[in-house]
């Protein structure tokens, strides 16, 4: 069964530090993977996708599949990207007409606090 | 707000009652989804409408949840016989098609006393 860890509940560094935010996935397939950010007392939005291969706010992840990992990385952090952040795997599946459909799992979430 | 909206953000309800809440999704959006958060946990999948056919349900969907599309619009999420352990945060998302990206609503926070 397809699987999403992300070790670190919490995660503190100061502004400025480099931050890394780990994600481990299990899955058979060819994975698809995201990250979504929560900020305080919004809702839950995209920040990137691996497909994509951009960086938004300075975020980058690549996808390893030799080590079934989709770190977040980011080499100067700052206090706004203090939030909750959550990988989550993309399963794209089919049913018996045909129809093919997605569904998210995610990882427990890592609470990122950039100290001043 | 253009964005995927739920309704009501908080419900307080006692144990054995019944609710029903209520996601409207972005409009020209053909896929909905329903997911539930409990404390230090992921958002978990439970369930999927492609339009006004729902393509799969999650084993945690007991037979006391049951969900809505009738329109291919709007969705309902209603729990009956409410019990303590369904206090969670229900999220609602939805996509417009195939690979793309899932847009969520803000949630509705049920507690069962």
């Amino acid at each position: 069964a397809q699987r999403v860890t992300q070790p670190e509940k919490l995660l503190s560094v100061f502004k400025g530090a480099p931050v890394e935010l780990k994600c481990n996935y299990s899955y058979s397939g060819s994975p698809e993977l995201f990250w979504y950010v929560q900020y305080s007392r919004q809702r839950l939005q995209l920040l990137l996708r691996h497909i994509s291969r951009e960086s938004i706010k300075g975020f980058t992840a690549d996808l390893n599949k030799g080590e079934t990992s989709f770190h977040l990385k980011k080499p100067f952090a700052q206090e706004e990207d203090s939030a909750m952040y959550y990988c989550a795997l993309h399963l794209t599946r089919r049913n018996a007409g045909g129809t093919s459909y997605g569904k998210l799992t995610f990882g427990q979430g890592t609470i990122l606090t950039v100290h001043p | 707000d253009t964005g995927v909206s739920q309704n009501p953000r908080h419900k307080i309800t006692k144990r054995g009652q019944n609710v029903t809440f209520r996601c409207d999704p972005i409009s020209e959006h053909n896929r909905l989804y329903w997911y539930r958060q409990t404390l230090g946990q992921g958002p978990e999948f439970l369930t999927y409408f492609q339009n006004e056919a729902q393509l799969e349900k999650s084993r945690l969907l007991s037979d006391r949840f049951s969900a809505e599309r009738p329109k291919g619009s709007f969705s309902t999420l209603e729990i009956q016989r409410t019990e303590q352990g369904d206090s969670a945060m229900y999220l609602c998302a939805s996509s417009s098609g195939e690979g793309k990206v899932a847009f969520f609503g803000q949630g509705t926070r049920l507690t069962v006393v």
